[in-house]
């Protein structure tokens, strides 16, 4: 059991390139999220899916666009990347468990845009 | 709108000491709270959690109370360990919206 596993762990990128973030849970769980970590500013959700077949936008989607493949993929991707995209990505995943939803987190991609 | 708002960090005790990490929060209706921790090069965990006024969150000696009048939810405890070292996240969890706050980290010397 694996939890929930992210691909890259690291990646460095000029200003303009592209690439997707990938994002895997072996749960079984029906809600992903892209969240983005920066300095002082704790977690910031950038998408969103509650089930397969279905995203929406968190607080800030600007620049990203994602894919929920299956229930268990949900993959970020930058178009055009920009420096101020240069952050540490986390996903995680949900299950509803009794009144709450407890949230499991992958361990990080560590983007830089240069 | 939703919001959380935890204590800058960083903070550094000793061994032992008494630890109080204070969150408050800004919520329409009644949001669930949270406090995760993060340790070095890994994901955020889920540390504990209360769902309604009055609950009491607790694991691993950590404790927090959920304060609907002041809004509240301070972790706190007793005795800090060196393997306590990490960053905590204070969170809410309202209908389809999840903030955190932006992190305390505390180091624990021995």
């Amino acid at each position: 059991n694996a939890g929930v596993t992210q691909t890259p762990k690291f990646q460095v990128l000029k200003t303009g390139q592209s690439m997707t973030l990938q994002c895997a849970q072996d749960m079984n769980h029906n809600s992903m999220y892209w969240y983005r970590q920066d300095p002082g500013m704790g977690l910031r959700l950038i998408y969103y899916s509650a089930s397969e077949g279905t995203t929406d936008k968190g607080e800030v989607p600007n620049g990203y666009n994602v894919s929920r493949l299956n229930k268990r993929e949900f993959s970020l991707r930058l178009e055009s990347a920009a420096p101020s995209q240069t952050s540490v990505y986390f996903c995680a995943s949900s299950a509803l468990t009794g009144s709450y939803n407890e949230q499991f987190f992958g361990p990080g991609t560590r983007l830089t845009v240069l | 709108g939703n919001s959380v708002t935890q204590m800058e960090g960083p903070v550094t005790l000793s061994e032992e000491a008494f630890l109080t990490i204070n969150c408050t929060y800004t919520a329409t209706g009644y949001p669930s709270l949270f406090w995760y921790v993060q340790y070095p090069g890994e994901g955020l965990q889920l540390l504990l959690k209360a769902t309604k006024a009055d609950d009491k969150g607790s694991n691993k000696g950590f404790e927090a109370t959920y304060r609907k009048e002041t809004t509240s939810f301070h972790l706190e405890k007793g005795s800090v360990q060196v393997s306590d070292s990490a960053v905590y996240f204070c969170a809410l969890e309202a209908p389809e919206d999840m903030r955190f706050g932006a992190g305390t980290r505390l180091t624990v010397k021995p």
